[in-house]
């Protein structure tokens, strides 16, 4: 069935390094969203990806959707304790069934 | 401003209780959400609705149910509380069913 696999669960990084989450799917996406969650709070919307191949970024975030429309990353450059949360990826399928990854724990050591 | 508001932010119900949780959007949005979210298991959709009396099961909607008799609420009911439904609650809405969602802030239901 569709699915959305997010690694890795957890990155403890010092602050000033940079991270990476990564998210694929064994089938074609219509479009992908990324998500963040600070801790005790909701999801928040970042950003869509729709066109293959497709990078944008958002200050020192970086999303990237790849070619085949299967896979995407965010990084994030020279983390800061405000980068700490839960960083999240819904993968959409034909336009209308989302599947969220289980996640990826930022924590940020100061 | 518009706005996704959930109520109440916390609740400790019995087992066997029936509970209601609700979900109010100003955003005139056609698509409402319900998810659970656990420790290991992210986000899992229980309900969704598309518009009024329109609802739909998610993933994991044994247990629960919704109605959706205007564009601005969908409540979420479960029929007879279980110990495994202590989770946090999330209700979303989205103006299109391909794009981003609004989140409320959640309930945290405990059954005890």
């Amino acid at each position: 069935g569709q699915q959305v696999m997010q690694i890795p669960q957890y990155q403890h990084v010092q602050e000033g390094e940079d991270f990476t989450t990564y998210c694929n799917s064994s089938t074609t996406l219509s479009n992908i969203q990324w998500y963040k969650q600070r801790p005790g709070g909701h999801p928040v919307f970042l950003i869509q990806l729709v066109k293959s191949g497709e990078v944008k970024k958002q200050k020192r975030l970086t999303f990237q959707f790849g070619e085949a429309k299967k896979n995407s990353s965010l990084h994030i450059t020279a983390t800061q304790t405000t980068d700490v949360g839960t960083y999240f990826c819904a993968g959409v399928y034909n336009f209308n069934k989302f599947y969220f990854g289980s996640g990826t724990k930022l924590n940020v050591k100061p | 401003d518009a706005e996704i508001t959930q109520s109440p932010r916390h609740k400790i119900t019995e087992t066997g209780r029936q509970v209601t949780l609700a979900c109010h959007q100003t955003w005139n949005h056609n698509n409402m959400f319900w998810y659970r979210q656990d420790l290991g298991h992210g986000l899992r959709l229980i309900h969704y609705s598309y518009g009024v009396q329109d609802t739909n099961k998610g993933e994991v909607s044994d247990g629960y149910s919704v109605s959706r008799s205007n564009t601005e609420d969908l409540p979420l009911t479960l029929e007879s509380a279980a110990s495994s439904q202590t989770s946090v609650y999330f209700c979303a809405s989205s103006d299109r069913r391909d794009y981003g969602y609004t989140f409320g802030s959640g309930t945290r239901l405990t059954v005890v």
